[in-house]
């Protein structure tokens, strides 16, 4: 089984601030690694993904997360916020099938002018 | 592609009547799924088809819930009776799962907001 932990439900940076948004994970088996995004009334969009390979992966929008297997941890991070990332990220899981996977609680991330 | 594509965007309905959501899946992806999201829960999985064949149920709540995959291009979550804790954003999402080895992601629909009064 495996299951996905984001801490904070809520961030809050500056517009040009650096973005940490922070997940761990359990799972028995080497994992797969998903960040999404969810902007307001819209479905949830994927930002990027961990599978193998590279452990520093980069995503949509200057977004990037480093897989730290010794930590078990995907931190999502972005050097310098900006307005339009505000939004609800979610943090998933999978050993196999990506559909199939076990989402974190989200975190909100506001970003203030 | 169009992406996924759900209908109805929004419901409202009485307790007690029927609900059907619909959603297409992404051409060529062979698997289906069906999330519910509420303040509470958060994004629960409900079902998951893999080539329109149901692989696991274990999220759908209770009998009142079904869900259908007659072909590779069109699912529906069923609801009946309706009852006002059923109130939340059910998503669809399809992928293309390949083998083991390749983990696709996840394609979602924009949702559909469901209110039972």
């Amino acid at each position: 089984a495996q299951s996905v932990t984001q801490l904070g439900s809520h961030v809050s940076v500056s517009e040009g601030a650096l973005v940490l948004l922070r997940c761990n994970y359990s799972s028995s088996v080497p994992p797969y690694l998903f960040w999404y995004v969810q902007y307001p009334n819209q479905g949830l969009q994927l930002l990027l993904k961990y599978t193998t390979g590279a452990t520093l992966v980069k995503g949509i929008n200057g977004f990037e997360a480093e897989f730290k297997k010794s930590e078990t941890s995907f931190h999502l991070t972005k050097p310098s916020a900006h307005m339009s990332d505000a939004a609800e990220y979610f943090c998933a899981v999978s050993l196999s099938n990506a559909g199939k996977s076990t989402f974190g609680d989200g975190t909100t991330l506001t970003v203030k002018p | 592609d169009a992406g996924v594509i759900q209908s109805p965007r929004h419901e409202v309905t009485e307790m007690g009547q029927e609900v059907t959501l619909r959603c297409k899946p992404i051409s060529g992806h062979n698997s289906l799924f069906w999330y519910r999201q509420t303040m509470m829960r958060g994004l629960e999985l409900l079902i998951y088809f893999n080539n329109n064949v149901p692989i696991d149920d274990s999220g759908m709540p209770e009998d009142r819930f079904s869900a259908k995959m007659p072909n590779a291009s069109f699912s529906t979550l069923k609801i009946q009776p309706s009852e006002p804790r059923d109130s939340a954003v059910y998503f669809c999402a399809s992928s293309l799962a390949i083998h083991r080895g390749v983990g696709t992601e996840a394609f979602f629909g924009q949702g559909t907001r469901l209110t039972v009064v």
